[in-house]
């Protein structure tokens, strides 16, 4: 059964800081990992999808890495700012049970101290 | 349309009623997941619908809930007889085919009181 972890869960850095969040998942038999943005009270927002040949992926301050061997992904926003708090979350792309299951980790939550 | 639209955004209902969510997935989009995420909680899979298979059920935590996907794009979640334990926010995703992007909807946050 493939399970997702992702720590810290909970981080606070003070603005302007980089930092990395890590995701891990237990069966490297995946097809992508999604990386998401989960605002309170909100859905979640797509920021990055690696696919399972692909090694990075960037857009803007954010840098997404997967080393699919290792089951190991992380995302790193450089130059952090107050409006990046929110909470993060990873989430492979596998088969499972017959379908294409898509299993998120718990999430690490951000805060960005002005 | 545009991304994934859920309705109602917020229901609240007494113990014991059935309720309905829908969710209109993006078009062309043949994958359409349903997930809930109790307060403060990761999300859970409820159910996975893949073009015209027969849908991935085994995350409906009990036989009051179902789901349905008429005609391979709307799809309506139904909870009977309420309880309190399924107060929570219900998400809705869709995908194209094979190994792509999903896009969630904003959510239905339901309370049962």
């Amino acid at each position: 059964k493939q399970e997702v972890t992702q720590i810290p869960a909970a981080l606070s850095v003070p603005e302007g800081e980089n930092l990395v969040l890590n995701c891990s998942f237990t069966d490297s038999a995946i097809y992508n990992l999604q990386w998401f943005r989960q605002d309170p009270g909100k859905g979640l927002t797509s920021l990055l999808l690696i696919q399972s040949s692909q090694r990075e992926q960037t857009s803007g301050r954010l840098n997404a890495s997967l080393d699919k061997s290792s089951g190991r992904s992380t995302l790193y926003i450089a130059a952090s700012q107050p409006g990046d708090s929110a909470t993060y979350l990873c989430a492979v792309l596998h088969s499972g049970a017959g379908s294409y299951q898509l299993t998120f980790g718990k999430g690490t939550k951000l805060s960005v101290i002005p | 349309g545009a991304g994934v639209s859920q309705s109602p955004s917020n229901k609240v209902t007494e113990k014991g009623k059935d309720v309905e969510l829908r969710c209109d997935p993006i078009s062309g989009h043949t994958a359409l997941y349903w997930y809930r995420q109790s307060l403060g909680q990761g999300l859970e899979f409820l159910i996975y619908f893949q073009g015209n298979s027969a849908p991935d059920k085994s995350g409906l935590p009990s036989d009051r809930f179902s789901a349905e996907r008429t005609g391979g794009s709307v799809s309506t979640l139904t909870i009977q007889r309420t309880q309190q334990e399924d107060s929570a926010v219900y998400l809705c995703a869709s995908r194209k085919t094979g190994g792509t992007e999903a896009f969630f909807g904003q959510g239905t946050r339901l309370t049962v009181v």
